[in-house]
């Protein structure tokens, strides 16, 4: 079956430490994105990827990292800079050519204690 | 930049009740999208559109370009349509694209 898989579902660090959200597609797609998402507001984009080996940062990039070393795999790093990581975290993915069709993952929700 | 606006905020039905979740948006988009969210997180696209409307199953979506509005509508509602329903707009300017997301109507059908 194509599609995204997020993984954990659920993960929890302390303050200070960096963490690893882990983003895999199989759809063949060349564009994959990260939003953020926390209660009562919009997604918003943190980083997005056109192609392997090139990203942007989105309107909320600070105390993000990305890399984009294989088309399918688009990790995200939540490093202690990010003044207030925990929330839910959901990588999307598209054909560049199609950017208006994005399929979303099932979502990993941080909560740094 | 692209304003979204959503209404309701929360909204609670009876099963089989018609149901209506209103989107506005402040300047010209390329597409407008619905999409549910389901309580475990996973996100859908239930529909992408740019004009007119279009209909799947008992859902229903409008768009007005020259009002900046669009709605979802959903026929004989029932349990299983609790979800929040997100609307985001898509705009593309300077070679760059934009998806302006709204904050979510959180619908409750109670049987």
């Amino acid at each position: 079956d194509g599609g995204i898989t997020q993984s954990p579902k659920y993960l929890f660090r302390k303050e200070g430490q960096n963490v690893t959200l882990s983003c895999e597609q199989n759809l063949n797609h060349d564009a994959m994105y990260w939003y953020r998402q926390d209660p009562g507001q919009g997604l918003r984009l943190i980083y997005y990827s056109q192609i392997v080996n090139d990203f942007q940062k989105g309107d909320i990039a600070e105390g993000y990292s990305v890399s984009r070393e294989k088309k399918e795999s688009f990790p995200l790093t939540v490093t202690s800079a990010q003044k207030n990581p925990t929330a839910f975290y959901l990588c999307a993915s598209s054909f560049w050519q199609k950017v208006d069709t994005q399929y979303f993952g099932p979502g990993t929700r941080l909560t740094v204690l | 930049k692209n304003e979204v606006e959503q209404s309701p905020q929360n909204l609670t039905a009876q099963e089989g009740e018609f149901i209506t979740i209103n989107c506005s948006y402040s300047v010209g988009i390329s597409a407008l999208h619905w999409l549910q969210q389901h309580p475990g997180g996973g996100i859908v696209s239930l529909f992408m559109l740019s004009s007119g409307k279009k209909k799947h199953g008992r859902l229903i979506a409008t768009i007005n370009i020259q009002e900046k509005h669009s709605s979802l509508h959903i026929t004989a509602s029932h349990p299983r349509d609790s979800a929040v329903y997100i609307c985001a707009a898509s705009t593309w300017g300077a070679g760059s694209y934009q998806l302006t997301f709204g904050k979510g109507t959180k619908l409750s059908v109670i049987p």
